[in-house]
Parts: structure tokens; sequence; C-alpha cells
């Protein structure tokens, strides 16, 4: 079974509006960590938002979000008011606790970002 | 802002050649990785590396893949003997301890094997 499982192939979104990037997860683990990372055209990977399984928040940074729903293990992106500088790949990722001595981190497929004017 | 660096930022080679990709992670970072990523495919995990040892390795990290800190800021990803297969951006990430903390990617090595 995929661990990370995103979707949506491809998005578009008016530039200006909200934008909602779906990621589901599988771990048996109590304790993990979900990450977005942005990849845009030139091929880095920017770290976005970070969501520990045992914060009762959801993560905030500016305009990102992220919509953690423990129990249903989904940890979706949201973009509030897009800018055309957002269109890129989005990856979601996981850092499961057990046995991971080594801090690996499983990624999803990605979702491709497409900002209208 | 500190950041992971990595040269070359394109390699391109003959099958059958080595290839040596570098990086330099943040500086007061303690574990670095190697992540490569085939052309329209995800990201994926090959090796981890603290205190000079691997503590992780995936399946595609075989015999003929190796790593080496050999100074105390370079990290490097050695390909013995490359294969078409091995063309794929390699990125280099690094974070500041074990556990879930964000790690952070160079900007990757677009290797060419031919």
């Amino acid at each position: 079974a995929q661990k990370i499982t995103q979707t949506q192939p491809g998005m578009f979104v008016q530039e200006k509006e909200a934008v909602t990037l779906d990621c589901t997860y599988d771990t048996s683990d109590q304790s993990y960590g979900l990450f977005w990372y942005k990849q845009p055209s030139s091929g880095e990977m920017i770290f976005l938002i970070y969501q520990g399984s045992y914060d009762e928040q959801n993560a905030t940074e500016g305009r990102y979000s992220l919509n953690f729903q423990k129990a249903r293990k989904s940890a979706n992106l949201v973009i509030s008011a897009s800018q055309l500088g957002d269109s890129a790949m989005y990856f979601c990722a996981m850092r499961e606790g057990r046995n991971n001595a080594g801090n690996m981190l499983t990624f999803g497929g990605g979702t491709r970002l497409m900002v209208k004017p | 802002e500190p950041e992971v660096t990595q040269t070359p930022s394109h390699q391109v080679t003959q099958m059958g050649q080595e290839v040596i990709l570098r990086c330099v992670p943040i500086s007061n970072h303690l574990y670095f990785y190697w992540y490569r990523q085939i052309l329209g495919q995800k990201v994926e995990f090959l090796v981890s590396f603290y205190n000079n040892e691997i503590s992780e390795k995936s399946e595609i990290f075989d015999d003929q893949f190796s790593v080496e800190r050999p100074d105390g800021s370079n990290f490097t990803l050695k390909i013995r003997s490359t294969k078409l297969e091995d063309s794929a951006m390699y990125f280099c990430a690094s974070s500041r301890r074990l556990g879930p903390v964000e790690q952070f990617f160079g900007p990757g090595t677009r290797l060419t094997v031919l």
C-alpha cells in the first residue's frame, strides 16, 4: 500500500483564490511528522510546512496552512490568496517514528498546481 | 539564511563511469541525506548519514553507491559505475537532529548518463 497518496495529479486555481491540495497517509506509528515541499520548474525542493502527529493545532506558515485530520489520516495543504509564483509541483511527505533510525522521508507522487491570472 | 549547496548543478557522464556528487550541508546540522528523483516521478530516499556512518539506506542504494564526509563540511555521493537508469535529479538534504524535524534540501544535481 502507498504510504503517501496525492490523488490530484494536476490542479488549476484562479489567482487570489484559495486552493486545497490533498494528501492522505498510511502509518501504524503513533509518532510521525508530515511535511509539504514545493518544487518549482527550476527543480529545487522548498520546505513549506510541517505538522507533528501530536500537535493539537493545525500548522500555519504565512499563506500556507495544513488541514490535519488525524482520524482520517489526511494532511491537506491549503494555500490562501494564490499567486502566480505558486505554480509548481507540491509534494507531501511523511517521517514515521518507529524503526526509522535514518530519518527517512517518504514522498507522495505530487500535485502540479497551475495558477491562472 | 543558511542553505544546503550542491555541485555540480548538472553532470553528464558516459555509462560505466564513476561520478561524485558533492554537497555542503547547513553548518550546524548533524544528519545528512541523499534522495533522488527520476524525471516525472516521486522523490525517493537513498541514504542517511550521521556521525560518520550510514544510519539507513534504501534498496536503491546498492554496492554501486557510497557516501562519505571527507572533511568537516562536504558530504559526497559516489556512483562507481553509472547505468542509464541512474539518470535523475539527486538531492542532498540535512537536518539539525533526528526525529520529525524539517529536512532542508539543496538545489539538486541533475545527472544524465549517456
